[in-house]
C-alpha cells in the first residue's frame, strides 16, 4: 500500500516569513506530485504540480522534488494569513489513482 | 464556466436509508473520482473510473457503488451497509486519469441522523 506522509502540524509561521510544508512517498515509481490548498469546510483547491526532479516556482509558491530521496516540499514566501488552511500532498499511483497524505495545517500569524 | 458540480451541499440520512450523492463535470474529463473526507483527515478514495461503463474500487469501496453511464456524469450511492457514513464527500476529475492534475468539485456534506 503507497503511503503519502506530511509534517504533522499545526505548523505557525508570522506574517512575511517562509513556511515550509515537507511530504515523502513511498514509492519509487511515483511520477507526478501535486499540491493543494483546503480551507476550513471547503473542497481542495490545486496549487502546483510537479513532475520533475528540482523547483518549479509559481508566483510565492516553489515546489521542490527529489524523486531519489521520495521527497516534494512546498514553500510559500511572504506567508500571509490568507494562506492559513490545510495543505495536502497527493502522489499518483501508477497513473490510476492518486494517494494523499493526511494534511499540514498551517497558521499564518499577523 | 467549466467545472464540476455536486449535489446537495448538505445531505441527511436516517439510519437504513440508501442516498445518492450527484457528480457532474462539464470539463469533457476522462477520469472521475470519489473520496471521503472525516474531520482532520486527509482524503481517501472510495472508487475512481477512467472511462465510461467502467469503475474501480478505492481503498474504502465497502458500503457504496457507483454508475458511470455518462462520460459527465458519476453518482455515488452511499448504501445501508455503510456502517458510519457521516463524512465530506469530494468528487474530481482528472483530463485523462493517467496521473494529470486533478480538480475537485465543492463537496456534499452527509450526517446520519
Amino acid at each position: 500500500q503507497k503511503e503519502v506522509e506530511q509534517n504533522s502540524g499545526p505548523l505557525s509561521v508570522p506574517e512575511g516569513a517562509i513556511a515550509s510544508l515537507n511530504c515523502t512517498y513511498s514509492d519509487r515509481v511515483s511520477q507526478s506530485f501535486f499540491w493543494y490548498r483546503q480551507y476550513s469546510g471547503k473542497s481542495p483547491e490545486l496549487i502546483m504540480s510537479i513532475y520533475s526532479n528540482g523547483d518549479k516556482e509559481d508566483g510565492r509558491f516553489t515546489a521542490q522534488l527529489n524523486k531519489a530521496s521520495q521527497y516534494v516540499s512546498l514553500l510559500i514566501r511572504d506567508s500571509q494569513p490568507s494562506d492559513s488552511a490545510t495543505y495536502l500532498c497527493a502522489v499518483d499511483n501508477y497513473g490510476q489513482n492518486f494517494v494523499f497524505g493526511p494534511g499540514t495545517r498551517l497558521s499564518v500569524l499577523p | 464556466d467549466g467545472g464540476i458540480t455536486q449535489s446537495p451541499k448538505y445531505l441527511f440520512r436516517k439510519e437504513g436509508q440508501n442516498v445518492t450523492l450527484s457528480c457532474e463535470q462539464n470539463l469533457n474529463h476522462d477520469a472521475m473520482y470519489w473520496y471521503r473526507q472525516d474531520p482532520g483527515q486527509g482524503l481517501r478514495l472510495i472508487y475512481y473510473s477512467q472511462i465510461v461503463n467502467d469503475f474501480q474500487k478505492g481503498d474504502i469501496a465497502e458500503g457504496y457503488s457507483v454508475s458511470r453511464e455518462k462520460k459527465e456524469s458519476f453518482p455515488l450511492t452511499v448504501t445501508s451497509a455503510q456502517k458510519n457514513p457521516t463524512a465530506f464527500y469530494l468528487c474530481a476529475s482528472t483530463l485523462t486519469g493517467t496521473g494529470d492534475e486533478q480538480f475537485f468539485g465543492p463537496g456534499t456534506r452527509l450526517t446520519v441522523l
